[in-house]
């Protein structure tokens, strides 16, 4: 059973530019969350999506950034017009649907991340 | 609003000895879990340890326990025998039993020496 797969490991932009970030969840499950972890920091909470539904992004900056997690395929997050400040790893995590709404119940298995650097 | 503090930015330990992580945190709910993850220098997060909130007993993960004081709203991890793999960057984590974000600490550095 392969863990959360997040692809590009790294990924190198200029000023301007746009950043895909995709993350495959674990089979099976339903939920993805993106966290940013900037460097020397701990990880802050972007976005809660389930398949074809955002759930929560109040974590989210409100503009340049958007994510999605279509019905078919992995989830992306999308960053537009990058700047220096955008520079992280940013990591997806997964969890399976909870009977009940208990979602917290279950753990978030974590990717690698990806490292993004922009010149 | 969530708040977690890890007051260590960094520790070290003598392999084979043991060594305890601090953690407190502030909420206002009453039902809730917390965690402790593990972020090595390949930046992968993996997962120690859970804790849920109603429950008394405190969690055990082989060389991996906790302990939790809700009261004091306090949650460390005590790592006994100490091993050279167990370097790396550990975060506390919480999240509310009605929510789904995790809210994360600064992290403690801990690097275990031979």
């Amino acid at each position: 059973n392969a863990g959360v797969m997040q692809n590009p490991r790294h990924l190198v932009r200029r000023r301007g530019q746009e950043a895909r970030l995709r993350c495959s969840p674990m089979k099976g499950h339903s939920h993805v969350y993106w966290y940013r972890q900037l460097p020397e920091e701990g990880l802050k909470f972007m976005v809660y999506l389930q398949k074809e539904n955002i759930i929560d992004e109040s974590g989210m900056p409100k503009e340049r950034f958007s994510a999605e997690f279509p019905k078919e395929g992995p989830s992306i997050l999308r960053i537009q017009q990058v700047v220096r400040g955008d520079s992280a790893a940013y990591f997806c995590a997964s969890s399976p649907p909870v009977a009940g709404g208990l979602r917290a119940k279950n753990i978030q298995y974590f990717g690698a991340g990806t490292r993004l650097s922009v010149l | 609003a969530q708040t977690v503090t890890q007051s260590q930015p960094e520790m070290s330990v003598q392999e084979a000895e043991t060594v305890t992580l601090s953690c407190t945190y502030d909420t206002s709910e009453n039902n809730y879990y917390l965690f402790w993850y593990k972020q090595p220098p390949s930046r992968q997060m993996i997962l120690v340890i859970r804790q849920e909130a109603y429950k008394q007993q405190n969690a055990t993960e082989n060389r991996f326990s906790v302990n939790f004081q809700k009261a004091a709203k306090s949650f460390s991890l005590k790592i006994s025998d100490s091993q050279l793999g167990d370097t790396a960057m550990y975060f506390c984590a919480f999240v509310v039993a009605s929510g789904s974000r995790l809210t994360f600490g600064e992290g403690t550095q801990l690097t275990v020496n031979p």
